[in-house]
Order: C-alpha cells, then structure tokens, then sequence
C-alpha cells in the first residue's frame, strides 16, 4: 500500500527565502505526482504535475523534481512571497488511485 | 478557465438522514472522482467513475456510499445514512483522461456536518 510522506510539517521563512519541501513515498510504481496548494478551508489547486517517465517540472517560480527509483519528490520555491503562505500537498497516482501526503504548511513571514 | 464547480458549499445534517453533494466537472473531462478530507487529516482518494460506472473505489467507499452521473454535466457522490464521522470536506475532481500527462483538477470542496 502506498504511503507519502511530506516533510517538514511546517516550516515559516522570512520573505525573499528559496525553500524545499519532501515528498516521499514508497512504492515506485506510479503513474505520476502532482504538486497542489491548499488555502485554509479552500480547495486543493493543481501546481505542477510531473510524468512518472519525466525528472523536473518548472512553472514559474516552482520547481519539482522527481527520482522515481528513490521514492522522492522536492518543491523548490523560489524568492518566496507572503501570499505564498498556504499547505502543500504532493499525491501520487497509482494504478488505482491517488494518494496524498499530510502536507507542509508553509508561513512566508513580511 | 474552466473550472470544477461544487454545491453546496456547506451542508449541515442530522445522523441517519441521506445527502447528496453535487459536482460539475469540467466538460470535456471524462474521469471524474470523490475524495474526503476529514478535519486536520490527509486528504483521502473515495471513488473514481468513468463511462457512467465506478472504475476504482477504496475501503472507505462502503455500501453507505454512491454516484451518480444523473445527465450530462453532473456528477453526484450520495450517502444514504450518514454518520458523526462523515463530517468532513468532499472535494470532487476531474481529468481529460487516466494518461500520465493528465492532471486531475478540484472543486472547492463541500463541508458536511453531521450532528
């Protein structure tokens, strides 16, 4: 059974900070892995995707990188901004369904 | 931008009475699915539903649980007595298809109560 796991839990930088959040998970066997950033109380909005077959994906600011065979995922965010401030999640998609981290509740201090 | 819409935003219920939240994914999506989050916890994977029947469901989805593809455009997750630990946000996704380039897209989510 697959488990992701996000860390750190939560983590607060000063603004202008470039930062990493983990996701790991243990099974390899996936379809892909998709990156989302939850508000408070809000839905979840898709951030970047990357293909079980690909290594990075970039979108703006955002960075993610793969390594299938390790289990491993990272959001890289560049020059962070206080409306950056929200939890990440990392799910990842098997073959029968998708499977989420706890997530990383990010503060970008002014 | 197209966008999954969900109704309603909150709905409020008493233990043992049925709910049906609805869900309009985007139109030309042809997967749509079910997840929960309980209060604090992970968001969990419910039901996926592809050419009007149930393509993968999880444990969580017991026979309390169904969906519905009603008409055209909705897509609908109904329980028929609910419990105190139904209590949670239900979001409903879409996607264009199972390929790997495809991302799954959510609504805003429905917070139930059960009291």
């Amino acid at each position: 059974k697959q488990e992701v796991t996000q860390i750190p839990a939560a983590l607060s930088v000063p603004e202008g900070e470039n930062l990493v959040l983990n996701c790991s998970f243990t099974d390899s066997a996936i379809y892909n892995l998709q990156w989302f950033r939850q508000d408070p109380g809000k839905g979840l909005t898709s951030l970047l995707l990357i293909q079980s077959s690909q290594r990075e994906q970039t979108s703006g600011r955002l960075n993610a990188s793969l390594d299938k065979s390790s289990g491993r995922s990272t959001l890289y965010i560049a020059a962070s901004q206080p409306g950056d401030s929200a939890t990440y999640l990392c799910a990842v998609r098997g073959n029968n369904d998708m499977r989420f981290g706890a997530g990383t509740r990010l503060t970008v201090k002014p | 931008e197209p966008e999954v819409t969900q109704t309603p935003s909150h709905q409020v219920t008493q233990m043992g009475q049925e709910v049906i939240l609805r869900c309009v994914p985007i139109s030309n999506h042809l997967y749509f699915y079910w997840y929960r989050q309980i209060l604090g916890q992970k968001v969990e994977f419910l039901v996926s539903f592809y050419n009007n029947e149930i393509s993968e469901k999880s444990e969580i989805f017991d026979d309390q649980f169904s969906v519905e593809r009603p008409d055209g455009s909705n897509f609908t997750l109904k329980i028929r007595s609910t419990k105190l630990e139904d209590s949670a946000m239900y979001f409903c996704a879409s996607s264009e298809s199972w390929r790997e380039a495809d991302e799954q897209f959510f609504g805003p989510g429905t917070r139930l109560t059960v009291l």
